[in-house]
């Protein structure tokens, strides 16, 4: 069973503190990972999606990186404006769900002023 | 260019009453995704289109749950003699496979309130 497991569950930064927030994942055959932010009461927006490790993708302050076993999203000098939770998910190779995303429960960002 | 609608944005309703919610996907996307989300849980995957049928009802917590898509377009999720543990955002996102890659994009939910 495909397993998402994020931390930590909440982060508080002050404005411009860089910090990373991690996923692990367990998965058969990883066909992607992706990062999506929530706001309250929105759904989850996509941010990045990554395939193979070594991999990098760059958004503004956001960089995430991809290993075997586990995804990292930097976060550069944070504003109050990147609050949000943050969402990782992975998709698997095989069986008759390949295309179905197995979210982690999220970190919770909050940026201070 | 509109995004993936949903309606209503939120329900609440009775204990064993019927509630139907509606999924309105980017035009042109083929496949189309419900998700659940409840307090301090993940998202949870219920059930995949592909066109109007359904390769993977996996997820679907009972018999109680259904849905179906129409003109490979929108979508219905029906929940029939509701439950409390029903209580919950419920998501919708579409995709259009493409080049190897499989985007979902969401809907804002509709928040099930069960009394």
């Amino acid at each position: 069973e495909d397993q998402v497991t994020q931390s930590p569950e909440a982060l508080r930064l002050q404005e411009g503190e860089s910090s990373s927030l991690n996923c692990s994942y367990t998965v058969s055959g990883l066909r992607g990972l992706f990062w999506y932010r929530q706001d309250p009461g929105k759904g989850p927006e996509f941010l990045f999606t990554l395939y193979s490790a070594g991999e990098e993708k760059e958004k503004e302050r956001l960089k995430a990186t991809l290993t075997k076993k586990e995804s990292f999203l930097h976060i550069t000098a944070p504003k109050p404006e990147d609050s949000a939770t943050y969402l990782c998910a992975v998709q698997a190779w095989g069986g008759g769900s390949n295309y179905k995303l197995t979210f982690g429960k999220g970190t919770l960002l909050t940026v201070n002023p | 260019g509109a995004g993936v609608s949903q309606s209503p944005s939120n329900k609440v309703t009775e204990k064993g009453k019927d509630v139907e919610l509606r999924c309105d996907p980017i035009s042109g996307h083929t496949a189309l995704y419900w998700y659940r989300q409840s307090l301090g849980q993940g998202l949870e995957f219920l059930i995949y289109f592909q066109g109007n049928s359904a390769p993977d009802k996996s997820g679907l917590p009972s018999d109680r749950f259904s849905a179906e898509r129409t003109g490979g377009s929108v979508s219905t999720l029906t929940i029939q003699r509701t439950q409390q543990e029903d209580s919950a955002v419920y998501l919708c996102a579409s995709s259009l496979y493409s080049g190897g890659k499989n985007i979902q994009y969401f809907g804002a939910g509709t928040r099930l309130s069960v009394l």
